[in-house]
């Protein structure tokens, strides 16, 4: 099993671009989540999703959108990437909300 | 949003001693409690999901506890090791569709040799 793969690494917009953060699971988790790490203030949740064609917002969503086609993958879509998005963004899934959550390696987030 | 508050935000403790930290969280519709190892440059992982009142789990010298009626969990790790060295995360799933994990920011452990 790969887990949480994330891509890409690293990356780095203009402000007013858009972009999409890839995430997907291989274990058939139905719970996945994206989440934004800033220095000094842990993870943030930005969406979450209980299953395959549902999609909820967490703390942060605004600038943020979700879908959820398959189990399988969660992409976190940038519409108009703006400094304040630059952040690592950690994509995580879990049997359920109530379990433990498999994270992946993170995004580095750059706008310039 | 809840408030899930975590002390002490930093800690340096000598290799041998045994330390804990402290994750507070709001005690009405609690449904878990997760704690989680960061570790520089890597992905957090989980270390205990808890959810009954008085519950108790170990994972080698790490342990942790979970007071659900006031609110707190503590984590012990016993006898520090530098390989110890790393951000705890402690996270609170409530409410009533108990879908939304809340972090806490974290306790930085540095383990000196």
């Amino acid at each position: 099993n790969a887990g949480v793969t994330q891509t890409p690494k690293f990356q780095v917009l203009k402000t007013g671009q858009s972009m999409t953060l890839q995430c997907a699971q291989d274990m058939n988790h139905e719970y996945m989540s994206w989440y934004r790490q800033d220095p000094g203030m842990g993870l943030r949740l930005i969406h979450y999703s209980v299953g395959a064609g549902i999609t909820d917002q967490g703390e942060v969503p605004n600038g943020y959108n979700v879908s959820r086609s398959t189990t399988e993958d969660f992409p976190l879509r940038l519409l108009s990437a703006a400094p304040s998005q630059t952040s690592v963004y950690f994509c995580a899934s879990s049997p359920s909300g109530r379990t433990e959550q498999y994270f992946g390696p993170g995004t580095r987030l750059t706008v310039t | 949003i809840l408030n899930v508050e975590q002390s002490p935000q930093s800690l340096h403790v000598q290799e041998g001693d045994s330390t804990n930290f402290t994750c507070s969280f709001p005690s009405s519709n609690f449904y878990a409690l997760h704690w989680y190892r960061w570790e520089t440059a890597k992905s957090p992982e989980a270390l205990f999901v808890m959810t009954l009142n008085g519950d108790e789990k170990k994972k080698g010298r790490i342990s942790a506890t979970l007071n659900t009626k006031e609110g707190y969990s503590y984590l012990y790790i016993k006898g520090s090791q530098p390989e110890d060295s790393a951000t705890y995360l402690c996270a609170s799933l409530q409410g009533g569709s108990a879908r939304q994990l809340t972090f806490g920011s974290g306790t930085q452990l540095t383990v000196l040799p």
